[in-house]
């Protein structure tokens, strides 16, 4: 089966500007993920989306973050306005439905964003 | 607060040698643990998991510890190979949520 796409995979902007990352997942998968990943760190997690309505969005920095699912499928992720700070690699992933207390996630390959 | 980390940041081992990665994990509620690996350029692929019913899960040439005494986690490779070289993650899974909390990693270099 085809694994979680994401596009762009690099992207350089300066700071105070906008941009915006997409995300498609493994058909037929309920919930999707976005990560921030910065260097040397592991990913944490910003939104949960079961379907189209969201989970957890507690770690999402919502004054300049913002994340949609429309349809339940393809998931956008937006930072505006950017800051130097928010250079990370952005990863989505997605899952299907859990399966009694096994949980697999599947990882796309991310967008790396650098903030100049 | 609730965290997962790892021992050592950097662990180099001769390739064919064994491979020991730790993890420890702070929230004695979490039930299920999982491994992750990630290659350079990469989302993390993953590995093997545990519930916490359980102290040993093998896979093939690996191996995961839980001792849930200590609240230790460790990764077991056999026979370690120049693909093994990557970045390993722990994560814990917070029982009534379907989220994972990722610890910081351990890059595993394999030296020929």
């Amino acid at each position: 089966e085809a694994g979680v796409a994401q596009s762009p995979r690099y992207k350089i902007i300066e700071k105070r500007q906008s941009v915006a990352f997409w995300c498609n997942p493994i058909s037929g998968h309920a919930t999707l993920y976005w990560y921030q990943q910065i260097l040397g760190q592991g990913p944490k997690l910003l939104i949960q989306f079961q379907n189209n309505g969201v989970v957890d969005d507690s770690q999402l920095p919502k004054d300049r973050f913002s994340a949609e699912r429309l349809k339940g499928v393809d998931s956008t992720l937006k930072i505006q306005p950017a800051k130097l700070e928010d250079s990370a690699v952005y990863l989505c992933a997605s899952s299907p439905n859990p399966r009694g207390a096994r949980f697999e996630q599947y990882f796309g390959p991310g967008t790396r964003l650098t903030v100049t | 607060g609730e965290s997962v980390g790892l021992h050592l940041p950097t662990l180099s081992v001769q390739e064919g040698d064994n491979s020991i990665i730790n993890c420890a994990y702070s929230n004695s509620a979490s039930d299920y643990f999982i491994w992750y690996k990630q290659e350079s350029g990469k989302g993390p692929q993953f590995i093997i998991d545990i519930r916490s019913n359980m102290d040993k899960r093998q896979g093939q040439r690996v191996t995961v510890l839980l001792n849930k005494t200590v609240k230790h986690l460790s990764l077991q490779i056999a026979a370690t190979q120049p693909g093994d070289s990557a970045v390993y993650f722990c994560a814990e899974n917070k029982i009534g949520t379907y989220k994972y909390i990722f610890g910081t990693g351990t890059r595993l270099k394999v030296l020929a």
